[in-house]
């Protein structure tokens, strides 16, 4: 089991370009969360996926996020014309729902920075 | 609606000293699921443990050990005999009865331990 990963890392990027972040799940599980988190702030959650299907978004992803999971595999996180604050570290996790654990495993996060 | 309060914002210990993490929720929920993480600097974020709202037993797990009480909605966390590598941020996070699973979590405390 080689747990949840993310690419890239770190993605420093110029205000008013677009961002793809990509969140690779434990393989054998069918949900998968993206989160973001500001400095000092715990992680806040922004939608999630089960299997392929976009079950629910918050209010905090506006227009200019999109995800997206083809297949029920790997998803995608688009922020398009980013904006200064749009800077934080997005999290992403997955679980099973399988097994009724609930138990999300985060991955090691891309850290964004909007200069 | 569903909040996680942690009050202490950072704490401060010698090592071997025992330390106790406070976590009051908020939830209309009959049924939940209460989760601590921890986080080192290195970013990702570590599952500890996860409690559902009818299991109030309190658990043990080597140093670690956590104490559910629903009357005072509090999920406390307590480490024994704190070692420098308990140094981190730690979570504690609400998941509701709505089956997303999502989480929502507190603004975490930040834990040193001096040697």
């Amino acid at each position: 089991d080689t747990g949840v990963s993310q690419d890239p890392r770190h993605k420093i990027t110029k205000r008013g370009q677009n961002v793809t972040f990509r969140c690779d799940p434990i393989s054998e599980h069918n949900r998968l969360y993206w989160y973001r988190q500001t400095l000092g702030q715990g992680p806040e959650f922004l939608t999630y996926f089960q299997n392929e299907a976009q079950l629910e978004k918050s209010r905090l992803l506006s227009d200019r996020f999109s995800a997206e999971r083809p297949k029920g595999s790997f998803s995608t996180l688009e922020i398009q014309r980013t904006e200064q604050g749009d800077s934080a570290m997005y999290l992403c996790a997955s679980s099973s729902t399988r097994d009724f654990s609930y138990e999300q495993y985060f991955g090691p996060g891309t850290r964004l920075t909007v200069t | 609606a569903q909040k996680v309060t942690q009050a202490q914002t950072e704490i401060s210990v010698v090592e071997k000293e025992d330390v106790t993490l406070d976590c009051v929720y908020e939830t209309r929920d009959t049924t939940y699921y209460l989760f601590w993480y921890k986080q080192p600097p290195s970013g990702e974020l570590v599952f500890l443990i996860r409690r559902n709202s009818f299991d109030e037993q309190n658990e043990i797990s080597g140093r670690y050990s956590w104490n559910f009480q629903k009357s005072t909605s509090s999920f406390n966390f307590t480490i024994t005999a704190s070692q420098v590598v308990d140094s981190a941020v730690y979570f504690c996070a609400l998941s509701g009865s709505g089956n997303t699973g999502k989480l929502i979590f507190g603004q975490g405390t930040t834990l040193q331990v001096k040697p």
